[in-house]
């Protein structure tokens, strides 16, 4: 299963926008990166999710690099209600499977 | 109704008890999962059910068995367990397993203490 890398936490202050970085240089073609977060004592939800070109939502945005080896998920203006741990997950088709990277904790400051 | 509902949300069991774990949902998903949460630690897929029928075991041990009774419901039944088992377990449910554009949702899970 390819794997992802994310920084193990983060700062950002209110109303700023928070970009965080995901690396998954053994991605291949087929693989959809789709980012999934937790906030504290609840269950992962989803976020958004891309192949290949950029993605926006009400969310989120997602930045696909050109050789997709990386991808950054970017909150516009982060609130205090975004603190949680994000989760860059690669899916591989016909695997079934959402593997969760480790995540990075994202703290927001008032 | 977005809702996947686990129960118990708390759960002390003694190594040679059996219990379960109960999962529901009523979006019409028919691919269901467990997951397994150590503090601090992200999800491991555990199993994935898809129209009732098991798909993937993550070579859990036997002590894990789960039950998809029907496309609504999803049971994991604990006996035997390790103190190490002692975790957040996580549902989850998708509409079907065929895309990987599919979005899962999740339960606000079952915190488990093994003692």
């Amino acid at each position: 299963d390819a794997k992802t890398t994310q920084p193990n936490s983060m700062e950002s202050n209110e109303e700023e926008p928070v970009h965080l970085p995901c690396n998954h240089s053994t991605i291949s073609g087929t693989d959809y990166i789709h980012w999934y977060r937790q906030l504290p004592s609840q269950g992962p939800e989803y976020v958004i999710h891309g192949l290949t070109s950029n993605v926006n939502n009400r969310m989120a945005s997602l930045a696909i690099a050109e050789d997709r080896k990386s991808s950054t998920l970017i909150l516009h203006r982060a609130t205090l209600r975004d603190a949680a741990v994000y989760y860059c997950i690669l899916y591989t088709s016909g695997t079934y499977k959402y593997i969760f990277g480790t995540g990075t904790r994202l703290k927001v400051l008032a | 109704d977005t809702e996947v509902t686990q129960t118990p949300k708390h759960l002390v069991m003694g190594m040679t008890n059996k219990k379960s774990l109960k999962c529901e949902q009523h979006m019409g998903h028919r691919a269901m999962y467990w997951y397994k949460q150590k503090a601090k630690k992200p999800p491991e897929l555990m199993f994935v059910y898809s129209y009732e029928k098991l798909s993937i075991n993550e070579s859990v041990p036997s002590r894990f068995s789960p039950e998809c009774p029907n496309s609504s419901l999803l049971n994991l039944h604990l006996h035997a367990l390790q103190p190490e088992d002692s975790a957040l377990y996580l549902c989850a449910s998708s509409q079907a397993l065929a895309g990987p554009t599919g979005e899962l949702f999740f339960g606000e899970g079952s915190r488990l203490t093994v003692l």
